[in-house]
């Protein structure tokens, strides 16, 4: 299986902040990322594809970029919805593995 | 808009089959591949598997689990089924079921359920 690592683990922002997260892939992946968010006792949300394009209907201040093994996603001008658990996961082969997450949480 | 729910008992026994269903509403399951995955406390989702809703309804099982689990489709009822085998207190998660999208972009979970606790215990 094609392990991702997330660091941090946590960050703690405040509203307006721009937050950067990583995500690290154990093999070439090309730009085969997608990112989820999610909040406490609800299922994920897709958020991001091909490490940069937007899923419809998510905000601006998402972004997402990488390829090969390192990818990022960073939110800017933080907002209080955003605070969750944010995920990467591997688009190119079966199981499409998820990372360990990055929870974004208040300073 | 599509929409998914799941369905099934919250607590099972060690040793016993766990079932889930997920209905699916709001769209046909043609030509996608549907769904589960599961979360422990704490970490990132897991995969169990996916049915390719076209043809003979081709399945994809994770490794670790792939002897006991079964996915099965029922497209007249717009439901699709997990069963998954010899359960022990590991298993303990929440379930979700998921519609994932495939292009020459990659496969993502696109749609997803809200997600059912089930707890394996005597």
């Amino acid at each position: 299986d094609i392990q991702l690592t997330q660091s941090p683990s946590s960050v703690s922002a405040s509203v307006g902040d721009r937050v950067t997260l990583t995500c690290r892939a154990s093999q070439d992946i090309s730009t085969w990322l997608g990112w989820y968010q999610q909040k406490p006792g609800k299922a994920p949300k897709f958020l991001i594809y091909a490490a940069s394009s937007l899923q419809g209907g998510v905000p601006s201040r998402f972004s997402g970029s990488g390829s090969g093994t390192d990818f990022t996603l960073t939110i800017n001008s933080l907002q209080p919805e955003d605070f969750a658990t944010y995920y990467c996961q591997q688009a190119t082969r079966f199981p499409f593995t998820f990372g360990p997450g990055t929870k974004v949480d208040v300073k | 808009q599509v929409q998914l729910q799941e369905s099934g008992p919250g607590l099972v026994k060690p040793s016993e089959t766990l079932s889930l269903t997920c209905t699916v509403s709001g769209g046909s399951m043609d030509s996608y591949y549907w769904s589960w995955i599961r979360q422990f406390p704490g970490k990132g989702p897991e995969w169990i598997g996916y049915i390719h809703a076209r043809g003979r309804g081709s399945t994809n099982y994770s490794p670790s689990l792939k002897s006991r689990v079964t996915i099965s489709l029922d497209t007249s009822k717009n439901q699709f089924s997990l069963k998954l085998s010899s359960v022990t207190a590991a298993d303990t998660a929440v379930y979700y079921c998921a519609r994932l999208d495939c292009t020459n972009q990659g496969c993502y979970l696109n749609v997803w359920g809200q997600g059912t606790t089930v707890t394996v215990s005597s």
